[in-house]
């Protein structure tokens, strides 16, 4: 079955840049949408498209892909922006998946 | 204002059965994608199915295939995930989210507020 793999975590001091990976165990690889989810809440679409943001969705994120890595950006990071953050694409067959997730830490 | 509102927490006991609802509104619910996310207690988030009520198109995750059923009525501009016989396994947080942005399903910009459903004996 189609996998997306995150690192479980990551920790950056506030004002530094935050990068957090999705590998995709297959090509084609589709299009990725980014998630962000602080505790007690719905998920906040941040990044869709690979690249493009929603919005409302602050600057600081952005989104970038290579081959089957998909990368989400958080330059500049604030207290604010400790979440988990989740990658989510499909297979060729169109079967949706999610990433398992990473969790943000602002030192 | 696009708004998902998702019906209450429920709990209920191992082989029931149940069925929670999504209500859209504030945009033309028979013509975007709805979709349904699982998230157990302390995990990540799961697919499990989605539905375009203007046709009652449905896919399902292959691993929710057969263990819930997604439908919607567009008189009412509700979706709704059921279960025929509920497990202990099925107690997690259920959204529902919805694909405006044309992502071909394949991404949600709007989210429900999620329900709780409590299976336990």
């Amino acid at each position: 079955s189609y996998e997306l793999t995150q690192p479980p975590s990551v920790s950056v001091s506030p004002g530094q840049t935050a990068r957090i990976t999705c590998s995709a165990d297959a090509l084609p690889k589709q299009y990725a949408y980014w998630y962000q989810q602080k505790p007690g809440q719905a998920p906040v679409l941040v990044i869709y498209k690979d690249s493009e943001r929603p919005s409302g969705i602050p600057e600081r994120f952005s989104g970038s892909s290579s081959g089957t890595t998909v990368t989400l950006t958080i330059s500049g990071v604030q207290a604010e922006d400790e979440a988990d953050y989740y990658c989510q694409s499909a297979d060729s067959s169109g079967t949706v998946v999610f990433g398992g997730g990473t969790k943000l830490t602002v030192l | 204002e696009v708004q998902l509102v998702q019906s209450g927490a429920e709990v209920k006991k191992p082989g029931e059965s149940l069925k929670i609802s999504c209500k859209g509104s504030g945009y033309i619910f028979t013509s975007y994608w709805i979709g349904w996310v699982r998230q157990m207690p302390g995990k990540g988030l799961e697919w499990m199915g989605i539905i375009y009520p203007g046709d009652s198109d449905t896919r399902y995750s292959p691993s929710f295939q057969g263990q819930v059923t997604i439908s919607a009525d567009k008189s009412i501009s509700t979706a709704y995930l059921q279960w025929s016989s509920l497990k202990a396994s099925d107690t997690a947080m259920y959204y529902c989210a919805a694909d405006l942005g044309s992502y071909g399903y394949k991404g949600f910009d709007y989210w429900g507020q999620g329900t709780l459903v409590t299976v336990s004996s």
